[in-house]
């Protein structure tokens, strides 16, 4: 069964810094799909980026980026120039297709606060 | 606007009512996820479905029940809540591997 390691419970950092947020999976698929989801206070789940495993360029998105390493089945987020409404906690999760099913495994989470 | 809607967003309710949380998505999209999430904010499967009659049970064991008899719609049943019940309640839907497109949760407290 796949799992996912998030083994950071909480961050904080200052406005405008930057910040890596880490996660590790273990899986022995050679074909699946890895996402950061963010989750503000008492709203929705919403997708921050995906990367899919056989691509080995990083994805991008504005101020989000994944490094990605297959070998080492790491999978990190990183928030350049932080702002107040990146406040809220983020999950990494592994996504394997199977038989049309589109099961994500969730990590913990990590608290994440950026401060004025 | 294509959405994922949950019903009630909150809900407060005695042991051994019978409960039902609403789950409906105006996408189009066949498959369609129900996940618990417990206050330490872990999520887990509870149950998934591939489509219109299509329900099966996920990784974590639950109680409740689902249906699928319409694409857009996916109710999930609590017969007789305890407080054991108790959680976060996280409706999603996808159609590729894009990731999920999830609904605002519905929060239950049995009491």
């Amino acid at each position: 069964a796949q799992t996912v390691t998030q083994s950071q419970p909480e961050m904080s950092v200052q406005e405008a810094e930057t910040v890596t947020l880490s996660c590790t999976y273990d899986t022995s698929e050679n074909n699946y799909y890895l996402f950061w989801y963010k989750q503000p206070p008492s709203r929705q789940m919403i997708l921050v980026i995906r990367q899919e495993a056989y691509k080995q360029q990083n994805a991008t998105e504005n101020r989000f980026s994944v490094n990605f390493q297959k070998a080492a089945k790491s999978f990190s987020l990183k928030i350049s120039d932080s702002q107040l409404g990146d406040t809220a906690m983020y999950f990494c999760a592994f996504m394997k297709l199977f038989q049309g099913a589109q099961k994500l495994v969730f990590g913990q989470g990590t608290r994440l606060t950026i401060n004025p | 606007e294509a959405d994922i809607y949950q019903t009630p967003r909150y809900l407060v309710i005695g042991t051994g009512k019978k409960i039902t949380l609403e789950c409906s998505q105006t996408m189009g999209h066949d498959k369609m996820y129900w996940y618990q999430q417990d206050p330490g904010m872990e999520l887990h499967l509870i149950h998934y479905s591939y489509g219109v009659n299509s329900t099966e049970k996920g990784d974590l064991s639950s109680e409740s029940t689902v249906s699928r008899i319409r694409t857009e719609h996916f109710p999930l049943t609590l017969e007789s809540a305890r407080p054991s019940h108790t959680s976060q309640y996280l409706c999603a839907s996808s159609e590729s591997p894009g990731g999920y497109t999830f609904g605002s949760g519905t929060r239950l407290t049995v009491v």
